[in-house]
């Protein structure tokens, strides 16, 4: 079966540049969105169809899919950024999410 | 704006069935070409999506629950709903229910229900 993968935890100071990798097999020949789940409430979308930003996400959200990864990038994080993110691809109509990855804004 | 908000019993017995609705507000359930999901988060871990349903009643299901899952709809009702048999402690999760943008080869889920919890104990 298809697999995503995440590291378990990203660390950024406040207003740098924070990237958050998922990696697949071929993963840049699909396309890859990202959630934004803060404690207790439920995934947010973030990004889609691998760089496409939702209504109402702010624009330091950006992502990229290439080759064997799918990037999520927070340019000028803020603290408010703090969460845990989750990317997810479509195989073989079947859906498959990354593991997950929790930014710490320090 | 379209809602989800899930429902149903919060405690189910060991090898009985955990039953779910999905209510969908704001919109109906048959417009766009959009198809409807459950997704579950086990306390502390990470997202597993459970299967999907088109308001024609066609479905597509995890493979790893294919053989416990029943996901239907009832579009008089704007609601959409998951059976999942034979439960076990495994099957304690957060429960939440997603609007499906299927399209050819890709999709996402927004938005998503509040989630609900089920516990599977005796």
């Amino acid at each position: 079966s298809y697999e995503l993968t995440q590291p378990p935890s990203v660390s950024v100071s406040p207003g740098q540049t924070a990237s958050i990798t998922c990696s697949g097999d071929k993963l840049g020949d699909k396309y890859a969105c990202w959630y934004q789940q803060k404690p207790g409430q439920s995934p947010v979308l973030v990004i889609y169809q691998d760089s496409k930003r939702p209504s109402g996400i702010p624009e330091r959200f950006s992502g990229s899919n290439s080759g064997n990864t799918a990037t999520l990038t927070i340019s000028g994080t803020q603290a408010m950024d703090e969460a845990d993110y989750y990317c997810q691809a479509w195989d073989s109509i079947h859906v498959v999410f990354g593991g997950g990855t929790k930014l710490t804004v320090l | 704006q379209v809602q989800l908000q899930e429902s149903g019993p919060g405690l189910v017995k060991p090898s009985q069935t955990l039953s779910l609705t999905c209510t969908v507000s704001g919109g109906s359930i048959s417009s766009g070409s959009y198809y409807w999901s459950w997704i579950r988060q086990p306390a502390g871990k990470g997202l597993e999506w459970i299967g999907r349903i088109y308001t024609s009643g066609s479905t597509n299901y995890n493979p790893s629950l294919k053989s416990r899952v029943t996901i239907s709809v009832d579009t008089s009702k704007n609601q959409f709903s998951l059976k999942l048999s034979s439960v076990t402690a495994a099957d304690t999760a957060v429960y939440y229910c997603a609007r499906d943008w299927l399209a050819g080869t890709y999709n996402w889920f927004d938005p998503w229900g509040q989630g609900t919890l089920v516990t599977v104990s005796s």
